[in-house]
């Protein structure tokens, strides 16, 4: 079955736009995390939705950065305002399981966001 | 607060050698959950193995094989007979079983034919 997919690949902003990343979960699939993967790093929490209920957002940087999942299904972050210390691989991951990290997540390829 | 440790950054190795990779974590919680995860350069992290705080077995699965040692605070990671496909990033992770997924900063592995 398909996996966790995310687009753009590869994006591209110069500091001050506004940038737009999606993730499509495996169908089905309850729990959907964001992450944010600095050069040279491991993956780091940005924020979780159970359904369309974002449960947790503690890890969102800043109020430029937003996220929803209006259906319970596809997932949008947006980055308003981009800066340089934005630049990073956006990661979506989902799981079949609700609330809880006890489980695997399934990850997407990421979005590769460059700030010029 | 939880941590997870992976000292190694990079490793090299030569096809058919085992390979160790080391993983330290802190936490405070008696329940907790551990995870081993491959990043390939295509970039999804793929999972390897799960295993809860009250299991310390150690696991083997084909060439893949895992050392829980709670005493101290160690999950290592050996491949055996490494091969040019186990190249890679690979990631330890700590979760408490709510929200979050603490990761290391990860340990790349080359391995040579």
């Amino acid at each position: 079955g398909a996996g966790v997919s995310q687009s753009p690949r590869y994006k591209v902003a110069k500091r001050g736009q506004d940038v737009a990343l999606r993730c499509d979960p495996i169908s089905g699939h309850v729990s959907l995390f964001w992450y944010q993967q600095a050069l040279g790093q491991g993956p780091e929490f940005l924020t979780y939705f159970q359904n369309e209920a974002q449960l947790d957002k503690s890890g969102l940087p800043s109020d430029r950065f937003f996220a929803e999942r209006p259906e319970g299904s596809v997932s949008t972050l947006k980055i308003q305002r981009t800066q340089q210390e934005d630049s990073a691989v956006y990661l979506c991951a989902s799981s079949d399981q609700p609330y809880r990290t006890t489980y695997e997540q399934y990850f997407g390829p990421g979005t590769r966001l460059t700030v010029t | 607060a939880q941590k997870v440790t992976q000292a190694q950054t990079e490793i090299s190795v030569v096809e058919k050698e085992d390979v160790t990779l080391d993983c330290v974590y802190e936490t405070r919680d008696t329940t907790y959950y551990l995870f081993w995860y491959k990043q390939p350069p295509s970039g999804e992290l793929v999972f390897l193995i799960r295993r809860n705080s009250f299991d310390e077995q150690n696991e083997i699965s084909g060439r893949y094989s895992w050392n829980f040692q709670k005493s101290t605070s160690s999950f290592n990671f050996t491949i055996t007979a490494s091969q040019v496909v186990d190249s890679a990033v690979y990631f330890c992770a700590l979760s408490k079983g709510g929200f979050k997924t603490i990761f290391g900063a990860g340990t790349r592995l080359f391995v040579k034919a």
